[in-house]
């Protein structure tokens, strides 16, 4: 099965900074993977998402990062903002099966 | 837009009390899913469905069961609730792409 841990539970930033926020997962066969954004009191909300055959994407001031060599996912936020304070969460999907495995989430927090 | 909508944002049950949560999605989606999540661990997944009348248990299915009778309904049920089933819980629905999308989740205290 799959196992997908984050690094750093938690990640303070200055606003106007830029933000990173990195993923490990175990399964060299997963095919897809996405970041969602969960803010207090709410579902998680899709961000971005990327297929194994790609190492890059960008959307609209995140990117997201895959390193299939070393099983690295990571999200890049640029010009962090007070409304990007939440949680957020690596999701991975195996070719066998169609479910996600969640990691656990990193909140982040925007200081003024 | 598309939408899953969990019928509560808050609930408070007491102890023993059978206890439905319902989750609606409108995009005509075959898989269904219902997690809880639990600070420290993450989202856990209990039950899912790929289709209407099937259900499979997931990770953490004591003491729940569901019910999908419709293709755009499916509801998680505590038989008789128990103070360890605090927690939030989120439905999430797949169409023919991998990605889920989340309802808002309801907030259930068991008393």
């Amino acid at each position: 099965g799959e196992s997908v841990g984050l690094h750093l539970p938690t990640l303070s930033v200055q606003e106007g900074d830029n933000s990173i926020i990195n993923c490990a997962y175990s399964n060299s066969a997963s095919d897809y993977f996405i970041w969602y954004k969960q803010e207090s009191g709410k579902g998680p909300q899709f961000i971005i998402d990327i297929r194994s055959n790609m190492d890059k994407r960008q959307g609209q001031r995140v990117t997201v990062l895959l390193n299939k060599t070393v099983k690295h996912l990571s999200l890049q936020i640029a010009a962090t903002q007070p409304g990007d304070s939440a949680v957020y969460f690596c999701a991975v999907h195996e070719t066998a099966g169609n479910k996600l495995t969640f990691g656990g989430g990193t909140r982040v927090l925007v200081k003024p | 837009d598309v939408k899953v909508t969990q019928s509560s944002r808050y609930l408070v049950k007491r102890t023993g009390e059978k206890v439905f949560l319902e989750c609606v999605q409108d995009m005509d989606h075959e898989n269904m899913f219902w997690y809880r999540q639990d600070p420290g661990l993450g989202l856990r997944l209990i039950y899912f469905s790929y289709d209407v009348k099937m259900k499979e248990k997931g990770d953490i299915p004591e003491g729940y069961s569901v019910s999908r009778e419709k293709k755009e309904r499916f509801s998680l049920i505590l038989e008789s609730a128990s103070t360890n089933q605090t927690s939030m819980y989120l439905c999430a629905s797949q169409g023919q792409g991998y990605g889920y999308t989340f309802g808002s989740g309801t907030r259930l205290t068991v008393v």
